[in-house]
């Protein structure tokens, strides 16, 4: 059974700081890192996609990969109220089909 | 691009009777993907195709869930004999064919069984 955790929350930040959420999966054979957003009764949105261990930064987010400890991380920097939302982690798995974890709840506070 | 449409967007039902959902992926989309979430989860894998084949279905699937897309383009997603476990939020993605490609998601049906 494949599987992805994350720290369900809620993570609290005031704003201006930065939030950082963890992801780990169990499938050694994921080879893409997606990162969604999901604002209360709405869809999931794309926001971050990463597929090489290390670092990508775009903007605000960078997405952090460690393949060896199955390890994917999100940092937002500079915190709005408007990233207010739920982040679901979600390993591409080797059949091509998306897992997704709980989510993390993150609050920024004015 | 018009994105990933799907209807109806609320359906209530009573115990017992089917349902029948509809989803029109990206027209460039060769990959449609069913997703179920309830408050608080994740959304939870249902089942996926690539244009008409159906490449994998969930083993926690019940035999009164199936999907097709018949010409590899709009697919249905029917529940049969509802239950009220059944109620929940009905995702359906989209994506290009390859592992690398993001899912694109529509605004999904909300399923309520009395």
């Amino acid at each position: 059974q494949k599987e992805v955790e994350q720290n369900s929350g809620p993570l609290s930040v005031p704003e201006g700081a930065i939030a950082s959420l963890n992801c780990t999966y169990s499938d050694r054979g994921s080879q893409s890192f997606f990162w969604y957003r999901q604002y209360s009764g709405k869809s999931p949105e794309l926001i971050m996609f990463i597929y090489s261990n290390g670092d990508k930064e775009d903007g605000r987010f960078t997405a952090q990969l460690n393949k060896a400890s199955q390890y994917v991380s999100l940092l937002i920097r500079d915190s709005q109220p408007s990233d207010s939302a739920t982040y679901l982690c979600a390993p591409g798995g080797s059949q091509g089909n998306l897992i997704f974890g709980k989510g993390t709840k993150l609050s920024v506070k004015p | 691009d018009t994105g990933v449409s799907q209807d109806p967007r609320h359906k209530i039902t009573k115990r017992g009777q089917n349902v029948t959902f509809r989803c029109d992926p990206i027209s460039e989309h060769n990959r449609l993907y069913w997703y179920r979430q309830t408050l608080g989860q994740g959304p939870e894998f249902l089942t996926y195709f690539q244009n008409e084949a159906q490449l994998e279905k969930s083993r926690l699937l019940s035999d009164r869930f199936s999907a097709e897309r018949p010409k590899g383009s709009f697919s249905t997603l029917e529940i049969q004999r509802t239950e009220q476990g059944d109620s929940a939020m009905y995702l359906c993605a989209s994506s290009l064919k390859d592992i690398y490609s993001p899912l694109h998601f529509g605004n999904g049906t909300r399923l309520t069984v009395t």
